[in-house]
This record gives C-alpha cells, structure tokens and sequence, in this order.
C-alpha cells in the first residue's frame, strides 16, 4: 500500500488554540484527500475532504490546506474544543476507491 | 450518505474459534471494504468485496483466515476463522458513495 504519513502522534491544546495536524503521500495518482475524526468505541466520520484542485478547503471550524507541489495536506481545528478531542485520520485515495490511511493524531484539548 | 449497521458491535471469543461479523448497508453499492484497526492504531485493509465476485485481498490477509461472502448489493460478511489473542481488533466495513468513505461502528473482538 502506498504510505501516507501523518504526525503529530499526539497533540494537546488548550480550549481556544489551534491544532494543526500534517499528512505527506507519496503517490501522486491520489485525487481524494479526506479527514476522518474517530471517538472511542465509534467507527471513523468523515469530517472534511479536498480534491486536489483547490489549496484550501473550510467547513465552519475545520480548514484543509493542500499543497500539491509537496504532496502535503494538512488540517486546522480553528477555536479547539474539549469535544474535538478524540483521534483524527488523514487519508488519500484514488476517487472512489480504497482509502490509504494515516497513523492517526490523538488530539486532547483541554479546558 | 450511506448508513451502516455492523453486528455485533462487540465479541469475546475462544481461540481456535471463528466468528462472522454482519454489515448491511441502506443503498445499494458495487464496493465494500473490510478494515482491520488494532489497538491504538491506524486503519488496515483487509480485502474489497464485490458482489458476485471473488474478494480481494491485500498483502498479509489471505482468504483461508479471512473469509469475506457479498451475497447481493446491501449485505456482506467477514469471518476471522482459527481465532488467536493477535486477532483482538476492531474489525470496521465500509463503503463508498461518490468520492466519500462511510464506515460501521466497528466489531471490537477480543480473544482470550
């Protein structure tokens, strides 16, 4: 499978701030580059997506940047929450097709 | 989008036993995908079930171990047979509509 790397591993930031959480992919055959947010005992929902024609996407709180040169897209939780903790996945695929997953972010915000 | 029902949402199973997890789907869809998540980790693919067609698998999942059936358009199964405690994992269907992934609940198996 090709690899998408995502770091931070983890992250904590206080209510308020910003998380910023980065993913890298190799194959540039990839056009689908979604966010997935997964609590506890849930399965994973998706939060937001991008193609790869634009360079930002933003849906309320929650902003992808994409940087096609650098294969690189990252995600923005603007205003963090205490309920935005759980663990976030980037992932990128060919449209329609099997997701390649990153290793995951566990974000906590703390009051 | 597409609404998932997965059972069961949990199990603890003997080793050396099978289990088979349900996933059936509100709409109709060509692809469903099996995932494998182990604790604290990511999302590994397991095999793409098409209907009326054999599954396939990726790298390190063979069908023996995993037996998938996709009987018709709404509905498949996954069966992890000879079960050992390196089984314990979330087990998550999933299926796409347009460009978007949906996923079940997950199956948490634990195997003692």
């Amino acid at each position: 499978q090709q690899q998408v790397k995502q770091s931070p591993q983890s992250l904590i930031v206080q209510k308020g701030g910003i998380s910023i959480i980065n993913c890298a992919y190799e194959n540039t055959a990839f056009d689908y580059f979604p966010w997935y947010q997964q609590f506890p005992g849930k399965g994973p929902a998706l939060l937001i997506a991008i193609r790869p024609d634009v360079s930002e996407k933003k849906e309320g709180r929650f902003t992808i940047s994409f940087n096609k040169s650098a294969k690189q897209f990252s995600l923005h939780i603007m205003d963090s929450q205490p309920g935005d903790s759980a663990t976030y996945f980037c992932a990128a695929s060919r449209i329609s097709s099997r997701l390649t997953f990153g290793e995951g972010t566990q974000l906590t915000v703390n009051p | 989008s597409a609404v998932i029902s997965q059972k069961p949402s949990r199990d603890i199973c003997q080793r050396g036993t099978s289990l088979t997890i349900q996933c059936q789907v509100d709409s109709q869809v060509t692809m469903m995908f099996w995932y494998r998540q182990q604790p604290g980790q990511s999302l590994t693919l397991i095999a793409t079930a098409n209907q009326g067609s054999e599954a396939t698998y990726e790298s390190g999942f063979v069908i023996d171990k995993f037996p998938i059936s996709r009987p018709n358009l709404t509905f498949s199964t996954l069966t992890v047979s000879n079960m050992s405690p390196e089984d314990s994992s979330i087990y998550l269907c999933s299926v796409v509509q347009g460009p978007e992934a949906f996923f079940g609940q997950g199956t948490r198996l634990t195997v003692v």
